[in-house]
């Protein structure tokens, strides 16, 4: 159980474009999920935290309208990162907790983001 | 702040050896611990973690960690490495309450020498 997925697993696309990703708690309901970007040979940054049916909170540094995120039901939430860039490029990774979970979390397999 | 650090970049042992991965933390109160562990291109496995209770805690795939308060750590050991166990490898700390979010050290890769 308590398996999450992304969508897409990877995604080229050209600057200025946006891109979503999709992230889905398949077998429980997620009252928060995260999400995450790593840069190659780094470690993992929170970038910002949603809860469903509210707004998200972002990190310091991260621009919430750059990264938009939308938690709009208790299995779905959906990062767009608008006019991507190159600098934009990189591995983004969501997990999801459900209600009461603590700091127990589910990590989404990520998804490979290049711009060119 | 709180914070992870993992001292080593990148280990490299021989298959059958033993292993052990440091993890310090720096956290105000009781820690959350998790060991994480990732392959190239993929997302995250939780090897293991420590809530409270018995300081050594078993995990999946033969790996075992110990949470030392004194010394801060929480280090991961294998007694005999297999290489299908070459990956990076990740300490995280977690908040409490209804935050929840962790916070991860920089990784340690691991190579298996045949």
């Amino acid at each position: 159980g308590a398996v999450v997925s992304q969508h897409p697993s990877r995604v080229i696309c050209k600057s200025g474009t946006s891109v979503k990703i999709e992230c889905r708690s398949l077998d429980f309901q997620a009252t928060t999920m995260f999400w995450y970007r790593q840069f190659p040979k780094q470690s993992l940054m929170l970038m910002a935290t949603s809860n469903e049916g509210s707004k998200a909170t972002y990190e310091q540094g991260v621009e919430k309208d750059k990264f938009l995120i939308n938690h709009a039901s208790l299995t779905l939430s959906t990062l767009t990162v608008t006019s991507a860039h190159p600098e934009d490029s990189s591995f983004y990774i969501c997990s999801a907790r459900f209600r009461g979970g603590g700091v127990w979390q589910f990590f989404g397999p990520g998804t490979r983001l290049t711009v060119l | 702040a709180q914070s992870v650090t993992q001292p080593d970049i990148h280990i490299t042992v021989s298959e059958g050896a033993s292993l052990e991965l440091r993890c310090n933390y720096s956290y105000g109160a009781t820690p959350y611990l998790f060991w994480y562990v990732q392959s190239p291109g993929q997302g995250l496995q939780l090897l293991l973690k420590y809530f409270s209770g018995d300081t050594l805690v078993q995990g999946i795939k033969g790996f075992e960690a110990e949470f030392k308060r004194s010394q801060s750590s929480f280090n991961l050991r294998k007694p005999s490495v297999h290489w299908s166990d070459a990956a990076e490898y990740f300490c995280a700390v977690g908040r409490g309450g209804s935050q929840g979010n962790l916070i991860f050290g920089k990784g340690t890769k691991l190579s298996v020498k045949p």
